[in-house]
């Protein structure tokens, strides 16, 4: 069985700039996360997506940062216009039965 | 909200030794996962617990439910150097058990 995939794997943009991460659940995975990884903490969730439905959007900085997941199957993340604080892993993650599988992760560095 | 914390914040050990960590919340947790990430990856699902009281191993790795479902504890015997990463707790902070908050991590070195 595929793993969740997110592409790209790294992305350097200057302040200001904007930037789309992708990903693709593992089949059949009806729930969608993405959650930012500052360096040196825990993922934190920016977005909960179950089928093309918003579950939870509370921590995710509306001014910047959009997400959907149009055919309740692959998402795509975008910030814009990125600031220097946005330098993070951009992880998603699916689940079924509880269970949360992430993929590798979108690094972004922002200058 | 619901808020993790895990100790130690980081530990260094020699290989062969056995490793002791911990994760406890400020509520009720009816699920607790454990996550190793390794550098450059996704954090990978190691245990899956969901009982309270509930003991259950992965090869060298055994994790505890808590009974008063505010803890959980993580357990690797007889370190290996592949063991080296960085270990997360994970619990849901809705009643649905489909969205996870994340511990501070414990980042776990082990000397040759």
């Amino acid at each position: 069985e595929a793993g969740v995939a997110q592409s790209p794997r790294y992305k350097i943009i200057e302040k200001r700039q904007s930037v789309a991460f992708w990903c693709n659940p593992i089949s059949g995975h009806a729930t969608l996360y993405w959650y930012q990884q500052i360096l040196g903490q825990g993922p934190k969730l920016l977005i909960q997506f179950q089928n093309n439905g918003v579950v939870d959007d509370s921590q995710l900085p509306k001014d910047r940062f959009s997400a959907e997941r149009l055919k309740g199957v692959d998402s795509t993340l975008k910030i814009q216009p990125a600031k220097l604080e946005d330098s993070a892993v951009y992880l998603c993650a699916s689940s079924h039965w509880g269970e949360l599988f992430f993929g590798e992760g979108s690094r972004l560095t922002v200058l | 909200g619901q808020q993790l914390n895990q100790s130690p914040q980081s530990m260094f050990i020699q290989e062969g030794e056995d490793v002791s960590m911990n994760c406890t919340s400020s509520s009720i947790f009816n699920t607790w996962l454990w996550y190793k990430q390794d550098p450059g990856e996704g954090p990978v699902l190691l245990i899956a617990l969901y009982k309270a009281g509930e003991l259950t191993s992965n090869g060298r790795l055994t994790a505890q439910f808590g009974i008063t479902r505010k803890d959980s504890f993580l357990n690797i015997s007889a370190s290996i150097p592949s063991d080296v990463g960085i270990y997360f707790c994970a619990g849901p902070r809705d009643n649905y058990g489909q969205n996870f908050v994340f511990g501070p991590g414990t980042r776990l070195s082990v000397l040759p």
